[in-house]
């Protein structure tokens, strides 16, 4: 089965700590996406990643980091700089062919909480 | 700037009712523009996109949406709706020289009661 496969779907974690979101994908998609998403505002994008080996920051990117060193991951690390990390976390790919008209396929996300 | 409106952030229907989940952009060049739905705890999967052609799409589960570019909206409707239909809702918008990267509006719940 191809798919976006997010892990764990449940996370916690103590005030200070930095942790690491996992995103694989077996769609052969070049680009990858982390959205973080908050009770009434949608879904806001932290970082993307056109490429292997690059990934550009999004309007929300200030205390996450992330790599891309393999095509098919794209790790998020929520460092202890975020203020406010409590959220659930989507990750998503799409084709990125150039055509601009492809479509981003999500995972089924990680709710982060933040004790 | 590009932005997305989800006009209401709730909407109560009954079962069979009709529904119409509004959306308006506002961006100065064109756009794709798309309608996703999110089931409690879980990710986002594709109702329907608009990248061209006929200004009205079909979707899955029986959603159509019109985009109507002189008022910059992209509407989803669905003529009868379902207990199943019950889920969150998200429009979003992808500028035509901007990559991938996607817009979104706040969302809109929708509550189908029996």
């Amino acid at each position: 089965d191809g798919g976006i496969t997010q892990s764990p779907k449940y996370l916690f974690r103590k005030e200070g700590q930095n942790v690491t979101l996992s995103c694989e994908q077996n769609l052969n998609h070049d680009a990858m996406y982390w959205y973080r998403q908050d009770p009434g505002q949608g879904l806001r994008l932290i970082y993307y990643s056109q490429i292997v080996n690059d990934f550009q920051k999004g309007d929300i990117a200030e205390g996450y980091s992330v790599s891309r060193e393999k095509k098919e991951s794209f790790p998020l690390t929520v460092t202890s700089a975020q203020k406010n990390p409590t959220a659930f976390y989507l990750c998503a790919s799409s084709i990125d062919d150039g055509l601009r008209t492809d479509t981003q396929y999500f995972g089924p996300g990680t709710r982060l909480t933040v004790l | 700037a590009q932005s997305v409106t989800q006009l209401d952030s709730q909407v109560p229907v009954f079962e069979e009712a009709p529904v119409e989940l509004r959306c308006n952009y506002s961006s100065s060049v064109s756009v794709y523009l798309f309608w996703y739905v999110q089931y409690p705890n879980q990710g986002l999967q594709l109702l329907l996109k608009y990248l061209s052609g006929s200004t009205l799409v079909k979707g899955i589960n029986g959603f159509e949406a019109e985009f109507n570019k002189s008022q910059t909206s992209f509407h989803l409707r669905k003529p009868s709706v379902h207990i199943s239909d019950t889920a969150e809702y998200f429009c979003a918008v992808r500028r035509y020289n901007q990559g991938g990267k996607l817009i979104f509006g706040q969302g809109t719940e929708l509550s189908v009661k029996p």
